[in-house]
């Protein structure tokens, strides 16, 4: 167990690029989520996927925001036409759904994101 | 919706000392999971301890224990002989049919030597 992996850990854009994040849940964990965590706040959920559906978004991923799990192992959050407001730190979660499991959400470290 | 508030933004305590973190949320949910999260500086997140709320026992985890009001919607965080590897954020969240998770804002702890 290797716990959630998150790529690229910091990135540096110039506004209006596209970046793309990658999260590798834990093996076999069934749900991911993503959230967005700004400096002094706590993560603000955006979106989850049960293996590859995508079950709920938030208001806040807007239409630039995109995310998938095609084959419900990894995922991939994409912003599109980056705005400074986007520079925060975007968390990748996952769990099991068995009952044994409490739903407890296990958190990757992070990809930092700076739009210059 | 739920909300989720901690009304300490900071804290700060004596090495081997308790300290208490408050949180507090609002739900129409009768059955659901409140965690406390640690977020040391530039680190991950990591699960401190979790409650059912269908638990009347409060979750106890080595020196963290919880004090579980369900009716005054109260979750607070004790954490017994501190120690400097406690210094982090600590975040309450609430977790419930929607399965998301739902943070207050954090709480900083400061251990001091």
């Amino acid at each position: 167990d290797t716990g959630v992996s998150q790529d690229p850990r910091h990135k540096i854009t110039k506004r209006g690029q596209n970046v793309t994040f990658r999260c590798d849940p834990i093996s076999e964990h069934n749900r991911l989520y993503w959230y967005r965590q700004t400096l002094g706040q706590g993560p603000e959920f955006l979106t989850y996927f049960q293996n590859e559906a995508q079950l709920e978004k938030s208001r806040l991923l807007s239409d630039r925001f995109s995310a998938e799990r095609p084959k419900g192992s990894f995922s991939t959050l994409e912003i599109q036409r980056t705005e400074q407001g986007d520079s925060a730190m975007y968390l990748c979660a996952s769990s099991p759904r068995t009952a044994s499991s409490g739903n407890t959400i296990y958190f990757g470290e992070g990809s930092w994101l700076t739009v210059v | 919706a739920q909300t989720v508030t901690q009304s300490q933004p900071e804290m700060s305590v004596q090495e081997a000392e308790t300290v208490t973190l408050s949180c507090t949320y609002d739900t129409s949910e009768s059955d659901y999971y409140l965690f406390w999260y640690k977020q040391p500086p530039s680190r991950q997140m990591i699960l401190v301890i979790r409650q059912e709320a269908y638990k009347q026992q409060n979750a106890t985890e080595n020196r963290f224990s919880v004090n579980f009001q369900k009716a005054a919607k109260s979750f607070s965080l004790k954490i017994s002989d501190s120690q400097l590897g406690d210094a982090a954020m600590y975040f309450c969240a609430f977790q419930g049919g929607s399965e998301k998770l739902v943070f207050g804002k954090g709480t900083k702890l400061t251990v001091n030597p």
